[in-house]
């Protein structure tokens, strides 16, 4: 079956930091995937997308390319701001079915 | 576009009691809405997909009689924790496909925080 593998946090960085949250995923056929952030108290927010291989997703600065050959979608930023804080979803969808998650990073920013 | 909205955001209730969770796609159709379950530091576990006009499909170890799912319109979806105990004590988000756009991205809600005392 599907399934999504995260790097286990917290990931702790310092602001203006650079970031990558590793994400590799098994699945049959072509996957869409996706990057979810959720705030503290919040539901899911779609922070990017890509649809087939090769698609690069970007949004807030934040970026990922979906990477056939290695099954991975990593999430990277340049320059992460405290406000950046939260818990990073990697997810799959094989078609016209419900999400795969990963079991969440979550990321913590220090002034 | 693309809202989707739940209510309560919390409630708080005494062991024995029934609660009911609205999830409602406020600007687009969706004839399938989904409903998650989170412990604290821990990832969505799906527990059922709720299709608008028919019964909801139940992922393993979730308990129907339990969780009651009703998709009346293309545009609301309750769930009922019935006879609700502390271990139910969660929080619980729904999401919904906008089935017009044909589109597979899902749009979750902002969650609702259940305490069962």
């Amino acid at each position: 079956g599907d399934s999504v593998t995260q790097m286990e946090g917290p990931v702790t960085l310092s602001e203006e930091a650079f970031l990558t949250i590793n994400c590799t995923y098994t699945a049959t056929g072509y996957p869409s995937l996706f990057w979810y952030v959720q705030y503290p108290g919040e539901g899911l927010q779609l922070l990017l997308k890509a649809t087939k291989a090769d698609d690069k997703g970007s949004n807030k600065g934040f970026e990922a390319t979906y990477r056939k050959e290695t099954t991975s979608f990593h999430l990277e930023k340049g320059s992460v701001q405290v406000s950046d804080s939260a818990v990073y979803f990697c997810a799959l969808n094989s078609g016209y079915s419900t999400l795969t998650f990963g079991k969440g990073t979550m990321l913590l920013v220090s002034p | 576009g693309a809202v989707v909205s739940q209510h309560p955001s919390w409630v708080i209730c005494k062991s024995g009691t029934s609660v009911k969770i609205e999830c409602r796609s406020l600007d687009f159709q969706a004839t399938t809405m989904f409903w998650y379950r989170q412990f604290p530091k821990q990832s969505l576990m799906l527990m059922a997909t709720s299709n608008e006009g028919s019964k909801a499909t139940y992922e393993q170890g979730v308990e129907k009689d339990k969780f009651l799912i009703n998709h009346a319109s293309l545009t609301l979806s309750t769930l009922t924790v019935t006879s609700a105990h502390p271990e139910d004590s969660s929080f619980y988000i729904c999401s919904a496909r906008d089935t017009l756009a044909g589109v597979i991205e899902q749009f979750f809600g902002p969650g609702t925080r259940l305490t069962v005392l």
